[in-house]
C-alpha cells in the first residue's frame, strides 16, 4: 500500500514567519501533487512534480520533490493569513488508473 | 469553464432517508472521482469512473451507497438509507491525464 504521511500534522506561526511543511513515504512514486484547501471549499491543485530533485516556485512557496521521489517538502516564505488551510500531498498509485492516494494532511494557522 | 459544480452545498435530512448528491465534472475531463472527508479519517476515495465506467467502487462504505454516471456531464452519488455516520463532506473531483485533480465545492450531508 502506497502512504504518505505528512508532518506536522497541524501549525500555528505568526504572520511573516517562515515554515516547512513534509510529504513522505516508503514508496516511489511517479509525482506529487500539492494542494491548498480553504475552510468550506475543496482542495485546489497548486502544483505537481515530476522529476526526482525538482524543485518549483509559485511566488512565496517553495516545493522540492525529494531524489529518491518517496518524499516532497513545502517551503512558506513570510507566511501571511492568506496561507492559512489545509495542505495535502498526493501521490499516483501504481496500477491505479489516475487514482490518487492522498496524505493525511498539514493544517496551517497563520496569525496576524 | 465554471469548474466541478455539486450540489446541494448543505444538505441536512432526517436518518433512514434516501440522499443524492450531484456533480457536474468539467468539460473534457474523463475521469470522475467521489470523496468522502471528515475529521476523523480525511479523504476517501468512495468511487471512481473513466469515461463514464466504474473503474473501482471498493472504497464505498455499504451496499447503502451507489454512484451512477450516465454521461460525461452527470454523475450521482445516493445513500439510502441514510445514517447519522454518513455525516461528512462529500467531493466530487474530475481530471484529465491525472496530473491533477479539479474538486468541487463538496456537499456538507448532516445526518440526523
Amino acid at each position: 500500500t502506497q502512504l504518505l504521511e505528512q508532518s506536522p500534522q497541524f501549525l500555528s506561526i505568526q504572520e511573516g514567519e517562515n515554515l516547512t511543511v513534509y510529504c513522505n513515504s516508503s514508496s516511489v512514486f511517479s509525482s506529487l501533487q500539492w494542494y491548498r484547501q480553504e475552510p468550506g471549499e475543496g482542495p485546489v491543485l497548486l502544483v505537481t512534480v515530476v522529476t526526482g530533485g525538482e524543485v518549483k516556485k509559485l511566488k512565496r512557496l517553495t516545493f522540492q520533490f525529494g531524489d529518491a521521489r518517496k518524499d516532497s517538502s513545502l517551503h512558506i516564505t513570510a507566511a501571511q493569513p492568506g496561507d492559512t488551510g489545509l495542505y495535502l500531498c498526493a501521490g499516483p498509485i501504481s496500477g491505479g488508473y489516475q487514482k490518487v492516494t492522498f496524505g493525511t494532511g498539514t493544517k496551517l494557522q497563520v496569525i496576524p | 469553464d465554471a469548474g466541478v459544480i455539486q450540489s446541494p452545498r448543505h444538505e441536512v435530512t432526517e436518518m433512514g432517508q434516501e440522499v443524492t448528491l450531484r456533480c457536474k465534472p468539467i468539460s473534457g475531463h474523463n475521469s470522475l472521482f467521489w470523496y468522502r472527508q471528515t475529521m476523523m479519517r480525511g479523504l476517501e476515495l468512495l468511487i471512481y469512473f473513466n469515461n463514464n465506467v466504474p473503474i473501482d467502487d471498493s472504497g464505498m462504505p455499504e451496499d447503502r451507497f451507489s454512484a451512477k454516471m450516465p454521461n460525461a456531464s452527470f454523475s450521482t452519488l445516493k445513500i439510502q438509507p441514510s445514517e447519522p455516520r454518513d455525516s461528512a463532506v462529500y467531493f466530487c473531483a474530475s481530471t484529465q491525464g491525472g496530473f491533477g485533480y479539479t474538486f468541487g465545492s463538496g456537499t456538507r450531508l448532516t445526518v440526523v
